[in-house]
């Protein structure tokens, strides 16, 4: 079975510019996260996709987008970047279904703002 | 919301030894896991682990969810086992992962 794939793996990009990060789920999941990572803040939840529908949005602004197509593949959108976006971008897919079941994570996209 | 303790920070440990991460929790769970970071911020499923013992090779985990906390050990340490440990839990009242800030391990040939 395929693991979660994220690509880019690896991004630089310029500030004022915008980014789409994409995220391809383990076949048969069907929820979709995202977090970011940086060294001050930790792993910070962005948000979360079931059925194309965002679940839940954590504390970031307006300029995180995201979206789910109907075969669960999600993309992340960051608009106008920040010298403070550069992180690592990280996204967990999981199947909602049961108990016994936890979170899945592909490699990363590792974004630079230059 | 759900407060998520990790200790130590730091570990260094030489090739072949023990050792225990300790996570501790505020409030009850439905989502415990143990994930380890690579040096090329991969994050590795260990366990998933709300309540119980599991093991799979070198490595087991311990859930005490009455008591609020999880115990990882790694026996026999080897120096691929060097990086960082995280801890991260969900309750019922929330969509996301709560983050412990990890422990960080460093095994030395």
């Amino acid at each position: 079975k395929a693991g979660v794939t994220q690509t880019p793996r690896y991004l630089i990009k310029t500030r004022g510019q915008q980014v789409t990060l994409s995220c391809s789920p383990i076949s048969g999941h069907r929820s979709v996260s995202w977090y970011q990572q940086t060294p001050g803040q930790g792993l910070q939840f962005l948000f979360e996709y079931f059925s194309e529908t965002q679940r839940n949005k954590g504390n970031f602004p307006g300029r995180f987008s995201g979206r789910q197509f109907s075969n669960s593949r999600s993309e992340m959108n960051v608009s106008t970047l920040e010298l403070g976006d550069s992180a690592l971008y990280l996204c967990a897919s999981r199947w909602i279904g049961g108990a016994g079941y936890g979170y899945t994570f592909g490699s990363g996209t590792r974004l630079t703002v230059v | 919301g759900i407060q998520v303790e990790q200790s130590p920070p730091d570990l260094i440990l030489q090739e072949g030894a023990n050792s225990t991460l300790r996570c501790n929790f505020s409030d009850s769970v439905n989502n415990l896991q143990w994930f380890h970071q690579n040096p090329w911020g991969q994050l590795i499923n260990l366990f998933y682990i709300p309540s119980g013992t599991k093991q799979n090779g070198r490595l087991s985990a311990t859930t005490v969810a009455t008591e609020r906390y999880s115990l990882l050990y790694i026996s026999s340490s080897q120096t691929t086992d060097s990086g960082v440990y995280f801890c991260a839990v969900k309750s019922d009242s929330n969509y996301q992962l709560i983050w412990g800030a990890g422990t960080k391990l460093i095994i030395k040939p």
